[in-house]
């Protein structure tokens, strides 16, 4: 059974990085999964923000535009998100999800992030 | 990009009512539309997948039907944990898109 665990701070200064990990168990993250992540705001707006593949390729969502980044660690089995220039309106619950044939059929438990001073 | 509008935005029931919840898409998508269940405090699951096909493990009272642009979520006699909020999601094109949930209520 593929496990998802998501970690990092809970808390982020306004126009610092938010970096977040997912590690994986239960499967490989080169074997054939795409690795996303997803965030949902207070108010319950989900939103994408992107994917990297089991190949290693991107794809990020444009409202993000130059903000986003998504790599990843073989050896560990983790994926990472990194957001610049954060702000107030980057508060939310993030999710990392993985995806077999564009269906997101398993989910982290979730990592709330605050952007405060 | 493709925008999935949910409705009605709360749906107040009581238990054993059967129920319809609804997921327009602004342009045609195929079958391309996902439902997840979310529960308070807990993550997405994942329901319906490809408007109507069944996952393992869920209860068979779930089942869901459309294409093009107008979707169903039905919900056969609902029972106390049913009530969360309900997502649609399309993977018709990038960038992928949720619509703006369904809460499913006790009367």
């Amino acid at each position: 059974e593929i496990q998802l665990q998501e970690s990092g701070p809970g808390l982020v200064k306004p126009s610092q990085s938010l970096s977040l990990t997912c590690s994986v168990t239960g499967y490989t993250i080169t074997s054939g999964y795409d690795w996303s992540w997803i965030r949902k705001f207070p108010g319950n707006k989900m939103e994408w923000m992107g994917y990297i593949s089991y190949s290693g390729s991107t794809n990020y969502n444009p409202s993000l535009k130059s903000r986003i980044s998504i790599t990843r660690d073989t050896s560990k089995n983790q994926f990472f998100l990194q957001l610049n220039s954060v702000t107030t309106e980057d508060t939310a619950t993030y999710y990392c999800a993985g995806v077999t044939r564009y269906v997101m059929d398993a989910w982290g438990q979730g990592a709330s992030v605050t952007v405060s001073s | 990009d493709i925008v999935l509008t949910q409705s009605p935005a709360t749906l107040s029931v009581t238990p054993g009512e059967s129920v319809s919840l609804s997921c327009r898409a602004s342009q045609g998508i195929s079958t391309s539309i996902h439902w997840y269940q979310q529960k308070s405090n807990e993550s997405p699951r994942l329901l319906i997948k490809y408007a109507s096909q069944s996952i393992s493990g869920i209860p068979s009272r779930f089942s869901g039907s459309g294409s093009g642009t107008d979707f169903t979520l039905s919900i056969n006699r609902v029972e106390s944990e049913d009530f969360s909020v309900y997502y649609c999601q399309q993977s018709y094109s990038l960038p992928r898109t949720f619509g703006g949930g369904t809460k499913l209520e006790l009367k």
